[in-house]
């Protein structure tokens, strides 16, 4: 059983640009998390999804943040307009239900 | 609001010598505890958890931690360290029923030959 896949690992893009990282949770798994680090700092919870449902996005920036989990394919973090604050890498966790969650790789985002 | 508190965002220890990461936590009703560990440009792994059994938690790689409740503590142990237990470590919290995992700040552990 593959773990949850994130990708891509590194994203590098210039201020103003849009990025979009990619979250495929385990298989099985139909609840998804986004958490982000910051660098010397802890995990911070942003949003957490079920299939096709945003249950929690009480950690996501009200601008320029969205979060989705479509019925088919993979949880997608969008942030529009990005800025040399969104630097950070971007956890994303599934889980089977509310217990235990598995860590994906991280993807580690650049602004520029 | 839930909190996780790591005292000591650095931990140094020699190879052979006992490992103790600090983890306290701020809860009217006991929760769910978690360790994971995160290597090098890796995701966490789990170490172990906690989910109102048994109040000593044993977990993969040696580590243990005990669930004081008079303490609001969950403190992580492994009785001889391992060159390749350097890492960091996250205490995490999350409430019975409930969804959203709390973490620590993190504890940074070095490991000296």
């Amino acid at each position: 059983n593959a773990g949850v896949m994130q990708n891509p690992r590194h994203l590098v893009r210039r201020r103003g640009q849009e990025a979009r990282l990619r979250c495929s949770p385990m298989k099985g798994h139909s609840h998804v998390y986004w958490y982000r680090q910051l660098p010397e700092e802890g995990l911070k919870f942003m949003v957490y999804l079920q299939k096709e449902n945003i249950i929690d996005e009480s950690g996501m920036p009200k601008e320029r943040f969205s979060a989705e989990f479509p019925k088919e394919g993979p949880s997608i973090l969008r942030i529009q307009q990005v800025v040399r604050g969104d630097s950070a890498a971007y956890f994303c966790a599934s889980s089977p239900s509310r217990d235990e969650q598995y860590f994906g790789p991280g993807t580690r985002l650049t602004v520029t | 609001a839930q909190s996780v508190t790591q005292l000591g965002s650095h931990v140094s220890v020699s190879e052979g010598a006992l490992v103790l990461l600090r983890c306290n936590y701020s809860s009217s009703v006991p929760p769910y505890l978690f360790w994971y560990v995160q290597y090098p440009n890796q995701g966490l792994q789990l170490l172990l958890k906690y989910t109102s059994a048994a109040t000593l938690v044993k977990g993969i790689n040696g580590f243990e931690a005990e669930f004081k409740k008079s303490e609001t503590s969950f403190h992580l142990t492994k009785p001889s360290a391992h060159m390749s237990d350097a890492a960091e470590y996250f205490c995490a919290a999350k409430n019975t029923g409930g969804f959203k995992t709390i973490f620590g700040a993190g504890t940074r552990l070095f490991v000296k030959a």
